[in-house]
């Protein structure tokens, strides 16, 4: 149990274009999600935590208008990186936490998206 | 101070010995630790959590915890060339939000 997918695993855009990234928790319902973002050889950082049905809350100098995040349902949360620009190629990574569970938090394989 | 601290490695241990990774944190109201496991070019996966002081073993693994000195560690013990992988050490407050470490990068050798 507790399995999180992502869609799609790669992606390969032109600068100026938006790029619509999907979390679903497929097998648990998830209270909350995360979208992680994780240049090369550095750790992850957080970029907003999302509840089903509210507003995401982003971390300090995340800007919300160009990584626009939908929580439609327990089970999908979307990020959409808009006018990306070569700067934003980097790992994107969801997690969701269960609805009735602990602080653990399921992560999804990845997002890989470039920039061109 | 980072809010989470890792020696970056490379770690490089023979297989069959134990590897041990450390982690310390600055944030005295962090409530639950965890570690993480990365392979390159893949999100991390969950190895264990530990909330409170002391020991925890789950098969080879073992986490250690002592909140009075913020410090975390992992044990690996019979190490596989299948361990090699960044390890991640999180931490959580009141919140559930997790921070992260740079890693370590451990390398178990032949």
């Amino acid at each position: 149990g507790a399995v999180v997918s992502q869609h799609p695993s790669r992606v390969i855009c032109k600068s100026g274009t938006s790029v619509k990234i999907e979390c679903r928790s497929l097998d648990f319902q998830a209270t909350t999600m995360f979208w992680y973002r994780q240049f090369p050889k550095q750790s992850l950082m957080l970029m907003a935590t999302s509840n089903e049905g509210s507003k995401a809350t982003y971390e300090q100098g995340v800007e919300k208008d160009k990584f626009l995040i939908n929580h439609a349902s327990l089970t999908l949360s979307t990020l959409t990186v808009t006018s990306a620009h070569p700067e934003d190629s980097s790992f994107y990574i969801c997690s969701a936490s269960r609805v009735a569970g602990g602080l653990e938090q399921f992560f999804g394989p990845g997002t890989r998206l470039t920039v061109l | 101070q980072k809010e989470v601290e890792q020696n970056s490695g490379p770690l490089s241990v023979p297989e069959g010995a134990i590897a041990s990774l450390n982690c310390t944190y600055s944030d005295r109201g962090s409530q639950s630790f965890f570690w993480y496991r990365q392979y390159s070019g893949k999100s991390p996966e969950l190895i264990m959590f530990i909330y409170s002081n002391g020991d925890k073993e789950d098969g080879r693994f073992t986490a250690q915890l002592n909140k009075a000195s913020q410090y975390v560690s992992l044990l690996i013990r019979d190490s596989q060339p299948s361990d090699s992988a960044t390890y991640l050490c999180a931490v959580t407050g009141t919140a559930s939000k997790l921070t992260f470490g740079t890693g370590t990068r451990l390398q178990v050798t032949l």
